[in-house]
């Protein structure tokens, strides 16, 4: 099925851990975005890629690392996770500024 | 921080009613989005309207952009249980070239048969 797919789709990690969060999208879209979504508050922005290779930040980035490097991957790391970092984290992609995403059905993240 | 305020927060119906959200946000933009989250899945985009346009139709979804306000409305009409969803809006920015969305926190509404 096209469209956007995130592995895992759970975790529970312990303070500290590492991880690595997948996004894959075989829809040829230049641009991804990886937000977390915590109750109450809507989704923020943590990082964002407007190419293959190229990577920035949003509104949220601290404690989180991305990567760029197949045009169709775009994977979200927590180098050493912390409690507020429990959350939701969606992936979605566009082929175009100013035009609708596509979301993934987003991981599911615990950290104990 | 969020740019969209969305009202109510959460609204619940009966079938066959109209069901209307509306949209708060701070900024000029470049266009402003909908989007339904059924419970515990992914955001499925449902409109986009642009800065220069008042009002969008879309099968049972209307939707009306006031700039000079900064407000947007969502009606759903007709409104069925499977509408059951939080909807959001999200907002680009005028000064923004990489599309970055700025959601609102949602309104949660639950629609009874």
């Amino acid at each position: 099925n096209a469209g956007v797919t995130q592995t895992p789709k759970f975790r529970v990690l312990k303070t500290g851990q590492s991880m690595t969060l997948l996004c894959a999208q075989d829809m040829n879209h230049e641009y991804m975005y990886w937000y977390r979504q915590d109750p109450g508050m809507g989704l923020r922005l943590i990082h964002y890629s407007v190419g293959e290779g190229t990577t920035a930040k949003g509104e949220v980035p601290d404690g989180y690392n991305v990567s760029r490097l197949k045009k169709q991957n775009f994977l979200l790391g927590l180098e050493s996770a912390a409690p507020s970092q429990t959350s939701v984290y969606f992936c979605a992609s566009t082929s175009v500024p100013n035009y609708g995403y596509t979301f993934g059905s987003g991981t599911r993240l615990t950290v104990v | 921080s969020q740019q969209g305020e969305e009202d109510p927060q959460a609204l619940s119906i009966q079938e066959g009613e109209n069901a209307t959200m509306n949209c708060s946000y701070k900024t000029s933009i470049n266009n402003l989005q909908w989007y339904r989250q059924n419970s515990g899945r992914g955001l499925v985009h449902l409109i986009l309207i642009r800065s220069n346009e008042r009002e969008k139709h879309s099968g049972r979804l209307r939707v009306t952009l006031d700039t000079s306000k900064k407000s947007s409305s969502l009606l759903i009409t007709a409104s069925r249980a499977a509408d059951t969803a939080s909807y959001f809006c999200a907002t680009v920015g005028t000064t923004d070239s990489w599309g970055k969305l700025q959601f609102g926190a949602g309104t949660q509404v639950v629609v009874t048969p």
